[in-house]
């Protein structure tokens, strides 16, 4: 049984321009959630989806960002115009159900040059 | 608001030098309490996921408690394979989100 994937696992974007990062979550798992984890700092929460439906994202930043989860494909996190301070490893999670503990995946490494 | 900490923030064993790792947190309706193994460079690993207060659970070295203030993950007889970050997250009743805590790096030398 296939973990969560995420992809790209490294991405390098300039200032200004547009990330897209993919979660694959494990089979038989619909509830997928996103979170950040900056130098220094611990996991911090962004958004939790279901398919097509955004739950929680009280812990998205108001602008630039944005998450979907459609009925088919991966859920995608967008950070549209990077600015350095978005320089993070994003994390994709999920889970079966909103109880259950949440499976890990590898993380996207994103370097805002 | 949830509030989750770690101590230490580091910790250098020998191989075989028992000890615990602590995790305090305030919770306003407490889910379930997590613990997760973090890598260099890798996602969280699941370890354990607790309850309420006096459960315990077990997995091979690492053994986990809880109260209704905070949490031990104890090691026994550790090897250097146990080296890693452990991180302990809540997750509140009214809620979805885990909260983490920032983490106890653990060194385990030959």
């Amino acid at each position: 049984n296939a973990g969560v994937m995420q992809n790209p696992r490294h991405l390098v974007r300039r200032r200004g321009q547009e990330a897209r990062l993919r979660c694959s979550p494990m089979k038989g798992h619909s509830h997928v959630y996103w979170y950040r984890q900056l130098p220094e700092e611990g996991l911090k929460f962004m958004v939790y989806l279901q398919k097509e439906n955004i739950i929680d994202e009280s812990g998205m930043p108001k602008e630039r960002f944005s998450a979907e989860f459609p009925k088919e494909g991966p859920s995608i996190l967008r950070i549209q115009q990077v600015v350095r301070g978005d320089s993070a490893a994003y994390f994709c999670a999920s889970s079966p159900d909103s109880t259950y503990e949440q499976y890990f995946g590898p993380g996207t490494r994103l370097t805002v040059t | 608001e949830d509030q989750v900490t770690q101590s230490p923030e580091a910790l250098r064993l020998q191989e075989g030098e028992s000890s615990s790792l602590n995790c305090s947190y305030t919770v306003s309706g407490l889910r379930g309490l997590f613990w997760y193994r973090q890598d260099p460079g890798k996602g969280p690993e699941f370890l354990f996921t607790l309850y309420s207060a006096g459960e315990e659970k077990e997995k091979e070295r690492l053994k986990a408690t809880l109260t209704k203030k905070e949490s031990f993950l104890h090691i026994t007889a550790p090897k250097p394979e146990d080296s890693a970050t452990y991180l302990c997250a809540v997750q509140a009743n009214s809620g979805y989100a885990l909260n983490f805590g920032k983490g106890t790096s653990l060194l385990v030398t030959p």
